[in-house]
């Protein structure tokens, strides 16, 4: 079975610091795909940055990039130059490969408060 | 629309009751996929839609719960008898193909008293 932990429950950063957040998942699937998903205090989900296991690079989008070490089964999402409005809850979540391909398992998340 | 559109926002209901959740996808999303949040918890997944192909429903926690998707419009989430351990975010999200990212509504809160 597929598995997303996030080991940090809450994370206290200074505005305009780079934060990174954990996330390590399991899975027995050779083909996966991994997404960080950004949720304030509004509720909606909003898509972040997506990761393939067998994407070569790292992906990077703006301010977020996500580092992928594939041999430990981590995908932290980095954020630079941090600003109020990332303050928010953030999910890490797992695409699997053949079974289960479609849904989406979901970490517990971590809740990121930027400080002035 | 631009975006996963959910109705109603906001629901509230007595034990017992039944309650419908329309969600309305991206247009041109073939995919679509609800998911269920509580307080404070990730989302557990419910049940997904292909096109035409029969629903993935392993993700549903009981037979009171029920869902419903005409072609790749309109998916209504129907949970019946409704019990206070049924309170929660129900989020419906689409996307344009199995392995596509999935774009997410607001949701419905469901409270039951």
């Amino acid at each position: 079975a597929q598995k997303i932990t996030q080991t940090q429950p809450g994370m206290f950063v200074q505005e305009k610091e780079a934060v990174t957040l954990d996330c390590t998942y399991d899975t027995s699937d050779p083909s996966y795909g991994l997404f960080w998903y950004k949720q304030p205090s509004s509720g909606e989900m909003i898509f972040l940055i997506y990761q393939g296991s067998y994407d070569q690079q790292n992906a990077t989008e703006g301010r977020y990039s996500l580092n992928f070490q594939k041999a430990r089964k981590s995908a932290n999402l980095v954020i630079s130059a941090s600003q109020l409005g990332d303050s928010a809850m953030y999910f890490c979540a797992m695409r699997g490969g053949y079974q289960g391909a479609q849904k989406l398992v979901f970490g517990q998340g971590t809740r990121l408060t930027i400080n002035p | 629309g631009a975006g996963v559109s959910q109705s109603p926002s906001n629901k509230v209901t007595e034990k017992g009751k039944d309650v419908e959740l329309r969600c309305d996808p991206i247009s041109g999303h073939t995919a679509l996929y609800w998911y269920r949040q509580r307080l404070g918890q990730g989302l557990e997944f419910l049940i997904y839609f292909q096109g035409n192909s029969a629903p993935d429903k392993s993700g549903l926690p009981s037979d009171r719960f029920s869902a419903e998707r005409t072609g790749e419009s309109v998916s209504t989430l129907t949970i019946q008898r409704t019990q206070q351990e049924d309170s929660a975010v129900y989020l419906c999200a689409s996307s344009l193909g199995p392995v596509a990212p999935q774009h997410f509504g607001d949701g419905t809160r469901l409270s039951i008293l």
